[in-house]
């Protein structure tokens, strides 16, 4: 158990449709990182935020957008779904602001677009 | 961001070292060698990072090359519970904000 909490851990909805995905970091980890996982893709960057500050972006689509709360959960909103959108999503987290450090990963949220 | 080359599969025995390479030949100086693993079904995993001497943890041993340019991953003893996807990642110091995970190498560990 990495202490990172995902949820839901499966999600199964329709085209065009909006989700929103919750990540819990650690216990006082202030970095939050989220990861999309196809299978045609593997694991690609998203965006990292740090302390409610973004710190990082990565090739994150436009209908997706993501906010780190002042609680430091994160949550990242997917919008106007495709059938392409159909991925694991991970989220990690870190005390750090840089990557210098381990990052612990969830189990992720496996997302099915029909 | 500096590339890394890691062969796409390996196969290892049971209670076998595993040694696991990856080539980086355009790796700066303050670039880092992060290694993670991901388990199937599971989220990736951290194993061990460096920056120029070689690390041990309780899971695994990380030799760096005197240049640089590669490095190894080594699980002394492996176990099925070692199959994976492993990843060996670079992270720059003004851009270490990240982590790019590139297609790994796959280790099947046979009983």
């Amino acid at each position: 158990d990495s202490g990172v909490t995902q949820t839901p851990k499966h999600l199964i909805t329709a085209t065009g449709q909006r989700v929103t995905l919750r990540c819990s970091p650690r216990s006082g980890d202030l970095s939050v990182y989220w990861y999309q996982q196809s299978l045609d893709q593997g694991l690609q960057f998203l965006i990292h935020y740090y302390n409610g500050e973004e710190r990082a972006k990565g090739n994150i689509l436009e209908r997706f957008s993501a906010q780190q709360f002042p609680d430091l959960h994160s949550e990242l909103n997917l919008s106007s779904l495709e059938l392409g959108d159909s991925a694991l999503y991970f989220c990690a987290s870190s005390a750090f602001s840089r990557v210098a450090g381990e990052l612990f990963f969830g189990e992720g949220s496996r997302l099915t677009v029909l | 961001d500096a590339k890394t080359t890691q062969p796409n599969s390996m196969e290892s025995n049971e209670e076998e070292p595993v040694h696991l390479p990856c080539n980086h030949s355009t790796i700066s100086g303050t670039d880092y060698i992060h290694w993670y693993r991901q388990l199937p079904s599971q989220g990736p995993e951290y194993v061990i990072h460096g920056l120029t001497s070689n690390v041990n943890n309780r899971m695994a041993s990380l030799a760096i090359a005197e240049d640089r340019k590669s490095s190894t991953l080594i699980l002394h003893r492996a176990t099925l519970r070692d199959a994976a996807v492993y990843y060996c990642i670079l992270s720059h110091t003004a851009n270490d904000y990240k982590l790019s995970f590139g297609a790994g190498t796959t280790v099947t560990v046979r009983a």
